[in-house]
């Protein structure tokens, strides 16, 4: 099963400005994902990142807003750009990676999130 | 769309209680359903999953059986141990353009008391 790590972990920011999160796992994936998980809520999927293609954004989120690269098979990015205070949320990526010895398919992997805070 | 629905938390027990943690869902097609668990201060783990009707997943003494009939995956545990305190997710993955997308539930905070 991947192993993900994101960096930062926290952050707080000013409006305005903008983060780029980091997202690396210790194996080759081919399918990553971003999701937001806003205070109290449950997670939702912002964007799908496969290397080598633009990636797919779901509705309501837009590239201009979180701007994502894919330049090789363990690691992506995430920017939150022009931050608002409603953008206060944890980021978390995940992966699709094979299951564990022994169970059928394909699970996916989630990393720490990063948590951030925008003033 | 696909969606699912989770009982409303906050839940709070006295250790060794049973733990049933509502699940149902809407779908088209048959999708592989799933419970995750986030512990205070860290990320998201699967704890369970079913990929087909009647299935059951089970893992650290929890399961959930996926039944069609009525929709529902609920989450079950017989005795639950104050490391069980976390929050709970329940949900399902739908294949869309290749990739496994995953919708959530609204998560149940779960509470055991000593």
């Amino acid at each position: 099963s991947a192993v993900i790590s994101q960096k930062p972990s926290r952050d707080i920011c000013q409006r305005g400005t903008s983060l780029t999160i980091q997202c690396q796992v210790d194996s080759q994936v081919t399918m990553m994902f971003w999701y937001r998980q806003q205070p109290g809520q449950s997670l939702t999927l912002i964007a799908t990142a496969n290397q080598g293609s633009e990636a797919t954004y779901e509705s309501g989120f837009v590239i201009d807003k979180f701007p994502i690269s894919r330049p090789n098979l363990t690691f992506s990015t995430l920017t939150v750009s022009n931050m608002s205070p409603e953008d206060s949320s944890i980021y978390l990526c995940s992966v699709e990676d094979r299951a564990p010895w022994g169970a059928w398919g394909y699970e996916q992997y989630f990393g720490p999130g990063t948590r951030l805070t925008v003033t | 769309g696909n969606s699912v629905t989770q009982m409303e938390g906050p839940v709070t027990l006295s250790e060794e209680a049973f733990l049933t943690i509502n699940c149902t869902y809407t779908a088209t097609g048959y999708p592989s359903l799933f419970w995750y668990v986030q512990y205070p201060g860290e990320g998201l783990q699967l704890l369970l999953k079913a990929t087909k009707a009647d299935d059951k997943g089970s893992n650290k003494g929890f399961e959930a059986t996926y039944r069609k009939e009525t929709t529902s995956f609920h989450l079950e545990k017989g005795s639950v141990q104050v490391s069980d305190s976390a929050v709970y997710f329940c949900a399902l993955s739908d294949f869309i353009q290749g990739a496994q997308k995953l919708v959530f539930g609204q998560g149940t905070r779960l509470t055991i008391n000593p």
